[in-house]
C-alpha cells in the first residue's frame, strides 16, 4: 500500500528543473506532498484531490493522474533552499495516509 | 495552540524502561497520526485518531507500543520495555476530518535507547 516514490535522489544545479514521481497501487482520494530539511518536520507543500481540486504553495506545481493512481511534483528553475526530501503521502477514502519512502534532492550552486 | 506540540522533545531513556510521547494537535482537528522515522528513512505509519477511537492501529510495530487518545484532543504513545530498535523521531501530525483536509507535523519527538 505503500506509495513508490523516483527516483531515489536527485542532483542539480540551482536554476535547473526537477521532476519527482509518486505511484500507487489504489485507487486514490488524494496526494499531499512534503518537504523535509534536515532535524526539521516535514513541511506541507501541495494537496491534489480526486476530482481536479489543489491546494498549496503557488511557486509548486504538481499533476494526479487519477486514472492511473500517479502524482508528478514539479520543481522548475530550482533554488538553493529547495533542497531537502520531498515526501508524498496517498491517501485512500477516509483512510490513514501513507507515506513513501523519499526523494533526496540537492541543489548544487 | 498554534501548531501541533509534542514533548519531550529529546528523551534519552535505558533499554527496558517505559517511555511516553506526548501530541497536542491544533485546536479542532479532528484527526491525528503516530510516525516514526528513523536516522534517514522515510516516515513510518504506527496509528490514526478519529477522535478518540483508533480505526487503524496497523502499523504499530509489537505489543509493546500502544496509543489513547482522550478528550478528542491530546495523545499519548507509550512504549514498554524499549528497545535500541525503537531509536527514532516520533512525530505526530493533526488535521481536520479526513479525507482531503492538510495534516501539520509537530517537531518530534527525538527517541535515543542506550
Amino acid at each position: 500500500q505503500q506509495p513508490v516514490q523516483s527516483p531515489q535522489a536527485v542532483i542539480l544545479r540551482e536554476g535547473e528543473d526537477a521532476v519527482i514521481n509518486c505511484s500507487s497501487s489504489k485507487a486514490l482520494y488524494s496526494v499531499h506532498w512534503y518537504r523535509q530539511k534536515h532535524g526539521e518536520a516535514p513541511v506541507f507543500l501541495m494537496i491534489l484531490l480526486k476530482g481536479g481540486e489543489q491546494k498549496g504553495h503557488e511557486k509548486i506545481s504538481a499533476s494526479f493522474n487519477e486514472k492511473k493512481q500517479q502524482s508528478s511534483l514539479y520543481l522548475t528553475a530550482s533554488q538553493l533552499s529547495y533542497s531537502g526530501t520531498y515526501f508524498c503521502g496517498t491517501e485512500i477514502y477516509d483512510d490513514k495516509i501513507i507515506f513513501g519512502k523519499g526523494t533526496r534532492l540537492h541543489i548544487l550552486p | 495552540g498554534a501548531g501541533v506540540s509534542q514533548s519531550p522533545s529529546n528523551k534519552v531513556t535505558e533499554k527496558g524502561k517505559d517511555v511516553e510521547l506526548r501530541c497536542d494537535p491544533i485546536s479542532g482537528h479532528t484527526a491525528l497520526y503516530w510516525y516514526r522515522q528513523s536516522l534517514g528513512q522515510g516516515l513510518e505509519f504506527l496509528i490514526y485518531f478519529q477522535g478518540n477511537s483508533a480505526p487503524d492501529k496497523s502499523g504499530l510495530p509489537s505489543d509493546r507500543f500502544s496509543a489513547e487518545r482522550t478528550g478528542g484532543s491530546v495523545s499519548t504513545l507509550t512504549i514498554q520495555r524499549t528497545q535500541q530498535e525503537d531509536s527514532a523521531v516520533y512525530l505526530c501530525a493533526s488535521s481536520f476530518a479526513p479525507p482531503g483536509n492538510t495534516i501539520y507535523f509537530g517537531e518530534g519527538s527525538w527517541l535515543t535507547v542506550v
